[in-house]
C-alpha cells in the first residue's frame, strides 16, 4: 500500500488555468506538507498543516491555496498558473508537527508543466 | 538553524561501501541528523536518523562523531540502485522541526 499518494502524477496545462493536485496519506499522521522542487532540483517547503490547520506558509504566492478536508488529505489548488510554477510538487506527512526525531514520508511527486 | 555541508558528488564501485560525509558544526543538543535520498524521478526516501548514538538499519549505518559536528552515512555494499542524491538534514528545533533540503551529494555507483 502506498503511504503517501498524490494525483495526478503528470499535468500539462496552459498559462492562466487553475489546477489542483490531490494528496492522501494512510499512515494516520497528524501533519502534512507540500514541497516544491524546481528545475535546479532544490526542494523547498511550501506549507505545513497540522490536524487540518495551516501552520506554516513559506512566502508562497496566494495563488497557491492548500485545503485540508481532513487530516488524511491535503490538496493543493493553484490559480492563474504561470510558467514559473512548472516544477515537481511533493506531498509529505509526519506523525507530529514539532516532533523531534519524527520522520517525514514523501509521495512520488506530481510533475506540473505550464505552457 | 543548523546548516549542513556535503560534497557535491561522489563515486563508488559496486559492491564496495559508500561513505557519505556531512558537516553540521552548528547543530544544537536536541537536533537530530536525518538522511534521505532521492532516486531520479522519485520522491525523497527516508534512510536513517540519529541524535547521538550510531544507528543501523536495513538500509544503512549512521556514524555521528562524539561532538556531533559531523556524521557519515554508510551504505555497506553499494548497488547500482543506490545511485541517487543523498541529503543530510538537521531540522532546526526552534522552527517546528521543518525539513530544509540542501543540494545533497550525488552518488554514482559504478559497475
Amino acid at each position: 500500500d502506498t503511504a503517501v499518494s498524490q494525483t495526478p502524477k503528470y499535468l500539462v496545462t496552459q498559462m492562466g488555468n487553475d489546477k489542483s493536485i490531490k494528496c492522501e496519506q494512510n499512515l494516520g499522521h497528524d501533519t502534512m506538507y507540500w514541497y516544491k522542487q524546481d528545475s535546479k532540483k532544490f526542494l523547498k517547503i511550501m506549507f505545513s498543516y497540522n490536524n487540518k490547520e495551516l501552520i506554516i506558509n513559506e512566502t508562497v504566492p496566494n495563488r497557491f491555496s492548500p485545503k485540508s478536508p481532513d487530516k488524511a488529505h491535503l490538496n493543493l489548488h493553484i490559480n492563474s498558473l504561470e510558467l514559473g510554477d512548472s516544477a515537481v510538487y511533493f506531498c509529505a506527512s509526519s506523525q507530529e508537527f514539532q516532533g523531534l526525531g519524527d520522520t517525514i514520508y514523501f509521495g512520488e511527486g506530481s510533475w506540473l508543466t505550464v505552457v | 538553524d543548523a546548516k549542513t555541508t556535503q560534497p557535491t558528488s561522489m563515486d563508488c564501485a559496486e559492491g564496495r561501501a559508500a561513505n557519505l560525509p556531512c558537516n553540521h558544526s552548528t547543530i544544537s543538543g536536541n537536533e537530530y541528523v536525518y538522511w534521505y535520498r532521492q532516486i531520479h524521478s522519485q520522491g525523497p526516501q527516508y534512510i536513517i536518523h540519529g541524535l547521538k548514538n550510531n544507528e543501523t538499519n536495513e538500509m544503512a549505518s549512521l556514524i555521528i562523531t562524539e561532538d556531533r559536528k559531523s556524521s557519515t552515512l554508510i551504505l555497506p555494499h553499494a548497488t547500482l540502485r543506490d545511485t541517487a542524491v543523498y541529503y543530510c538534514i538537521v531540522p532546526p528545533s526552534n522552527t517546528g522541526n521543518q525539513f530544509y533540503f540542501g543540494t545533497g551529494t550525488s552518488l554514482t555507483v559504478i559497475p
